[in-house]
């Protein structure tokens, strides 16, 4: 079964604004997860990362935190821009270095 | 430039025929990966190879087949087994665990319609 997941299935966002994608994770021994971003059409980006041993991690315009306490981790885009509209996944390694995807958060950014 | 060229882009099948998909990189990468999206889903792994000449079953292997001779590429066959084949597929590659971050690099993907 499915081991990353999504709160909201989309999210609407005034262009300017901040966003906020939530994800759950099941599994305590996470150690690791990977923010990626999908444009339509094509395939997903990575945007970010985080360890297990950091609460946070900062990179242009994007911030993802992880609380292990409750097994959730955020996206925060600061300043939406059109650009950002995507679907945006969280990701975690499983056994033999695959990865687990959520099923999605859909951005999209009205002007 | 380094990356992943999958190919085509779209495609089109009748039903009973198999087809395949290309998956070619140059990024050096030992790993490799095919992934079906359906509308609204997240991504569901099909198969995976970590290195030439092997490869493994993913969650969804049922209906597909794989062969890795190269290590560059990782061509995928939907066979006519597969019941409901219409999605978009894409292939990914990584070093494997341990050497970096785990990080996936996708490449474009394929849209395969079944009429």
């Amino acid at each position: 079964g499915e081991s990353v997941g999504l709160h909201l299935p989309t999210l609407s966002v005034q262009e300017g604004d901040n966003s906020i994608i939530n994800c759950a994770y099941s599994n305590s021994a996470s150690d690791y997860f990977i923010w990626y971003k999908q444009e339509s059409g094509k395939g997903p980006q990575f945007i970010i990362d985080i360890r297990s041993n950091m609460d946070k991690r900062q990179g242009q315009r994007v911030t993802v935190l992880l609380n292990k306490t409750v097994k959730h981790l955020s996206l925060q885009i600061a300043a939406t821009q059109p650009g950002d509209s995507a679907v945006y996944f969280c990701a975690e390694p499983s056994p033999h270095y695959k990865l687990s995807f959520g099923a999605g958060t859909t951005v999209t950014v009205r002007a | 430039d380094g990356g992943i060229t999958q190919s085509p882009k779209y495609l089109f099948r009748k039903e009973g025929q198999n087809v395949t998909l290309s998956c070619e990189q140059n990024l050096n990468h030992d790993a490799m990966y095919w992934y079906r999206q359906d509308p609204g889903q997240g991504l569901r792994l099909i198969y995976y190879s970590q290195i030439v000449n092997d490869f493994q079953k993913g969650d969804i292997a049922e209906g597909y087949s794989v062969s890795r001779e190269k290590k560059e590429s990782f061509p995928l066959t939907v066979t006519s087994a597969q019941k409901n084949p219409t999605a978009f597929y894409l292939c990914a590659s990584s070093l494997p665990g341990g050497r970096n971050t785990g990080e996936l690099f996708f490449g474009e993907g394929s849209r395969l319609t079944v009429l």
